[in-house]
């Protein structure tokens, strides 16, 4: 089956430390999103990536980094900076980076702080 | 501004009532595109319906409903003779000429039998 498929389910971050959310897709898919759900709110866009070796910034990049090495993989990284990181994260791709286009999301990783 | 409002924060029906879910945007572009999401308990997101500028036809799948009134930027959602497994929650998006989609607050429909 074609889809999008993001590691692990649930992941808990201890103070201080860096974790790695993955988001792997089989759909051919050039651009790929990363955004942050929180209660109550909106989905907000953390990074995105059009083609392989180039991302940009969303609107609340701070605190996160990413890479997009391989077309189908697009991992976002928590780092410490993120002083809030506990969230609804989920992954996106579309076939073209372009605003007609659905965007196809995966079933999303839940991130809380022990 | 690129903004959608979703002023129904949540709404609660009775199974085979009628529900109409509201979605209110601003942009600047001539060309854009709306969209309706539904998110169901597991998380992710389904699209449901894309509707450009350009088109203002209404569309009917099945028991879904879409209204789509440039004059009023609005793009409504109705569903008919709802059931309980339409209680989830629904955001509405708006695609211009950036690459992302602008996201609403969105509803949560809870349908109860």
């Amino acid at each position: 089956d074609g889809g999008i498929t993001q590691s692990p389910k649930y992941l808990f971050r201890k103070e201080g430390q860096n974790v790695t959310l993955s988001c792997e897709q089989n759909l051919n898919h050039d651009a790929m999103y990363w955004y942050r759900q929180d209660p109550g709110q909106g989905l907000r866009l953390i990074y995105y990536s059009q083609i392989v070796n180039d991302f940009q910034k969303g609107d609340i990049a701070e605190g996160y980094s990413v890479s997009r090495e391989k077309k189908e993989s697009f991992p976002l990284t928590v780092t410490s900076a993120q002083k809030n990181p506990t969230a609804f994260y989920l992954c996106a791709s579309s076939i073209k980076g372009q605003a007609n286009q659905p965007q196809h999301f995966g079933d999303g990783t839940r991130l809380s702080i022990l | 501004a690129q903004k959608v409002t979703q002023a129904q924060t949540e709404i609660s029906v009775v199974e085979k009532e009628d529900v109409t879910l509201d979605c209110v945007y601003e942009t600047r572009d001539t060309t854009y595109y709306l969209f309706w999401y539904k998110q169901p308990p597991s998380g992710e997101l389904v699209f449901l319906i894309r509707r450009n500028s350009f088109d203002e036809q209404n569309e009917i799948s099945g028991r879904y409903s879409w209204n789509f009134q440039k004059s009023t930027s609005s793009f409504n959602f109705t569903i008919t003779a709802s059931q309980v497994v339409d209680s989830a929650v629904y955001f509405c998006a708006l695609g211009h000429s950036g690459y992302a989609l602008n996201f609403g607050k969105g509803t949560s429909l809870l349908v109860t039998p």
